[in-house]
């Protein structure tokens, strides 16, 4: 089954508006990270998290990692066209070696 | 460096054949994953290597193989080919520093897109 549940998995945004997709996993991860994929391209990674309740900015990117270290999340701020693209997140666990738990993703469109 | 480069970039086969995709990492990344994506199912995970040696492997029929040589380039075949095996086939290399090392950030090429006919 899913092992990194993510959610939306679409958003519709007018530019200027703010994003934020979130990330869930049953199981305690040990890191959590973040990619960005445009149409047609291929997975790009942002950063990583490894801490509980760490904090992260990119620009007008932030994201944050849970506490129980169980969910994280990005939030942009003012969204431009330029971050239209899917937004993945992926997280390993410390029993498995070998593997990131890739979520399904979050299409953003932006609108001018 | 040189990102990831992945061979071919599109290829058409016909249900019943095999095919065989070729993927080199990032100068200096010993762990090699595969990826098959598509608009469904989003990324799903097929096999890791590290070093030669397969240290995972995703839910995927044994039709689906892999393998990595001494100096990290990783293959995987697919035999018998069917039509659910269309999908944008996705390799990325990591730096992990040692075989028990948990996967660091993932530098995908630019995939293969398969289409079976």
């Amino acid at each position: 089954g899913q092992q990194v549940m993510q959610i939306p998995q679409y958003q519709h945004v007018q530019e200027g508006e703010d994003f934020t997709t979130y990330c869930n996993s049953s199981t305690t991860l040990s890191n959590i990270q973040w990619y960005k994929q445009r149409p047609g391209g291929h997975p790009v990674f942002l950063i990583q998290l490894v801490k509980s309740g760490e904090v992260k900015k990119q620009k007008r990117l932030t994201f944050q990692f849970g506490e129980a270290k169980k969910n994280s999340s990005l939030h942009i701020t003012a969204t431009q066209t330029t971050d239209v693209g899917t937004y993945f997140c992926a997280g390993t666990r410390g029993s498995t070696l070998g593997r990131l738990y890739f979520g399904r993703g979050t299409q953003l469109t932006v609108w001018p | 460096k040189a990102g990831v480069t992945q061979t071919p970039r599109y290829l058409i086969k016909t249900r019943g054949q095999q095919v065989t995709l070729s993927c080199s990492p990032i100068s200096g990344h010993r762990s090699v994953s595969w990826y098959q994506q598509t608009p469904g199912q989003g990324l799903q995970f097929l096999f890791e290597y590290f070093s030669e040696t397969q240290r995972n492997k995703g839910n995927f029929p044994g039709r689906f193989s892999g393998r990595q040589f001494s100096n990290s380039r990783s293959e995987m075949n697919v035999s018998t080919l069917e039509l659910g095996d269309s999908a944008l086939y996705l390799c990325a290399s990591s730096p992990s520093s040692s075989f028990l090392a948990l996967n660091g950030e993932q530098y995908f090429g630019p995939g293969t897109r398969l289409t079976v006919t």
